[in-house]
């Protein structure tokens, strides 16, 4: 089974452009999160779609947002980059078939950096 | 709030030495989960364990074991005979039980060990 995808690997980008990051993730998986990791933050949550609705946040600004298709893959969006959000971003599905913990699988992350 | 602290940024060991990674976190929360996970260089983080709030039992899988101790809010991870493969960085992570397999980790900042040949 393959497994999660995160694309672009690498991304480079200016001051106040936009951008998009993708996560494909294994498949019949239906929960995806996404979090954020930088030197001076560390490993951060930013939000968990699950059944293209996002089921919870964490605490970035609106400048951050993401959306779930119908086939689970995610997509997340940074509005007006700021040289701050330059991290590595990774994401992470799981299946979600008990109601209790459902391991979740990384991928290999986005490596944004904002110039 | 949530906080994981793990005090250690960096640990240089040996290769067979055995190591011990620290973890100790607070949360007001009654039913709770903690977590390890291991980033290798390749970045992506790998699940290790996770414990849930009402099971203090300690766990061994192979060279691994945790210590979890909630009276003193802790959560140890050892590796017995650690090899090189084990260097990493290691992440202690906390989440409240939110029901319907859903959670919101606080990660610590991370302890990077180095196993020397």
């Amino acid at each position: 089974k393959a497994g999660v995808t995160q694309t672009p690997r690498y991304l480079i980008k200016t001051r106040g452009q936009q951008v998009t990051l993708s996560c494909s993730p294994i498949s019949g998986h239906r929960s995806v999160s996404w979090y954020q990791q930088t030197p001076g933050q560390g490993l951060q949550f930013l939000f968990e779609y699950f059944s293209e609705t996002q089921r919870n946040k964490g605490n970035f600004p609106g400048r951050f947002s993401g959306r779930q298709f119908s086939n689970s893959r995610s997509e997340m969006n940074v509005s007006t980059l700021e040289l701050g959000d330059s991290a590595l971003y990774l994401c992470a599905s799981s299946l979600v078939e008990t109601r209790d913990y459902n391991e979740q699988f990384f991928g290999p992350g986005t490596r944004l950096t904002v110039l | 709030a949530q906080k994981v602290t793990q005090a250690q940024t960096e640990i240089s060991v040996v290769e067979k030495e055995d190591v011990t990674l620290d973890c100790v976190y607070e949360t007001r929360d009654t039913t709770y989960y903690l977590f390890w996970y291991k980033q290798p260089p390749s970045g992506e983080l790998v699940f290790l364990i996770r414990r849930n709030s009402f099971d203090e039992q300690n766990e061994i899988s192979g060279r691994y074991s945790w210590n979890f101790q909630k009276s003193t809010s802790s959560f140890n991870f050892t590796i017995t005979a650690s090899q090189v493969v084990d260097s990493a960085v290691y992440f202690c992570a906390l989440s409240p039980w939110g029901g319907g397999g859903s959670y919101i980790p606080t990660f610590g900042r991370g302890t990077s060990l180095i196993v020397h040949p």
